[in-house]
This record gives C-alpha cells, sequence and structure tokens, in this order.
C-alpha cells in the first residue's frame, strides 16, 4: 500500500534560517504529492502540491519538487519566519486514490 | 465561501454517551472523509465515503458510525463514548480527480470524561 516518511520533529530554528523537511513516499503509478500545513488550533491547509514527476509545487515563500527517481517530495524555505511555526503534513493520493495518506506530521518552531 | 463546516466546535462527553458530529461541504465534492488527530500525533483515517449512500472503514472504525445519505452531507456518530475517543476530529473532502485539493474542516475538539 502507500506510504508517506517525514522526518521526526520538532525542528527548531532561528529566523531567517533555511528549512528543509524530508518527505519519502511509497506508492504504486503516479500519485499527486502534496504539502498541507496546520497552525496552533485550526484545521489543515493546502501549502502546495505537485502532480506529476520533476513539478516544483511553491507557495509563500516555500518549495518542494516531485522526484520520482528518489520517491520525494522534500519542503525547502530560504527564510523562516516566526509565522512559519507549524506543523506540516507530507501527503500523497493515488494508487486507489479513494484515500489520501499523511504523514506524521513535522512540528518548525521558528524562535526570534 | 463556506467550504466544510464542522459542528460543534468543541463538546465535553461523558462515558457511555452517544453524539454526532456533522459535518457539510458546499463544494459538491463526491469524496469526504473523517480523521482523529490525538494530541501531538498525526491523522488516523476513521471513515470514507465516495459518494452519496457508499461508506467504508478506515484504519480506526470502531466506536464509530457514518451516513452519507446526500453529496453534502457526512455526519459521524460516536456511540457509547470512551476516553480513549477524547481528540480532535477532522472533516475533509475533495473530487475524485487524484491532483484535487483535500479542503479540511476547522476541527471539531471532543473530551470524553
Amino acid at each position: 500500500g502507500n506510504s508517506v516518511t517525514q522526518m521526526e520533529g520538532p525542528v527548531t530554528l532561528s529566523e531567517e534560517a533555511f528549512l528543509t523537511i524530508n518527505c519519502t513516499y511509497t506508492a504504486t503509478g503516479y500519485p499527486s504529492l502534496f504539502w498541507y500545513v496546520q497552525y496552533p488550533g485550526e484545521g489543515l491547509q493546502l501549502l502546495l502540491k505537485a502532480t506529476k514527476a520533476d513539478d516544483k509545487g511553491s507557495n509563500k515563500g516555500f518549495e518542494a519538487t516531485y522526484r520520482k527517481e528518489t520517491t520525494s517530495f522534500h519542503l525547502e524555505k530560504g527564510s523562516v519566519q516566526v509565522s512559519d511555526s507549524a506543523v506540516y503534513f507530507c501527503a500523497l493520493r493515488g494508487g486507489g486514490y479513494q484515500k489520501v495518506t499523511f504523514g506524521t506530521g513535522t512540528k518548525l518552531q521558528v524562535i526570534p | 465561501n463556506a467550504g466544510v463546516t464542522q459542528t460543534p466546535k468543541f463538546r465535553i462527553l461523558k462515558i457511555g454517551q452517544s453524539m454526532t458530529l456533522q459535518c457539510t461541504q458546499d463544494m459538491n465534492h463526491n469524496y469526504m472523509y473523517w480523521y482523529r488527530q490525538d494530541p501531538g500525533m498525526g491523522l488516523k483515517l476513521i471513515y470514507y465515503s465516495v459518494g452519496a449512500g457508499i461508506t467504508d472503514k478506515g484504519e480506526v472504525p470502531n466506536g464509530y458510525n457514518v451516513s452519507r445519505s446526500t453529496t453534502e452531507d457526512f455526519p459521524l456518530r460516536l456511540e457509547l463514548a470512551a476516553p480513549s475517543q477524547t481528540s480532535v476530529y477532522f472533516c475533509a473532502s475533495t473530487t475524485d480527480r487524484v491532483d484535487s485539493t483535500i479542503y479540511f474542516g476547522e476541527g471539531s475538539w471532543l473530551t470524553v470524561v
């Protein structure tokens, strides 16, 4: 079946630091890949997505590239802000696409 | 532009009581889901539905029931509440396209005492 593996958190960074959150996946066929963000006390909201190999999703300074050869979809941001503090979830959909498979989430804390 | 609406937002239940979490979406999505999120943990799929009249179990269905009589509504019923069901519950919806965004409600915080 499908699976998503995210790096363990929490991740603590100083403001303006570079962020990478690793995500690898296992799936048959050609899934779509997503990053969702959950701010404290809120539901999940889409951050970015990519639907085919070599696509780059981007939003609010965050980027992730769909790498089929390494089955990865790592999230990056060049300069994080305190307002980026949240939990980030990697997800995929495909190969029996009724279900969406989420990673366990990575908590990011950005300190001033 | 309501999206996915869940009610109630907060609820305290006593052990053995029952209740229904309501979920409504106004985007004409066929696919709907219920997840639970325990403190500091990821999402676990409880039930899902691919259309009116069709439901199926997810990873953790025990103690819950669902129905899908219309495209818009997907209520989750908790029978005989137990402390282990203390959690945050999220409803979500999407289309049948593999590249479609999944839209989430704001969550329902449930405590069983």
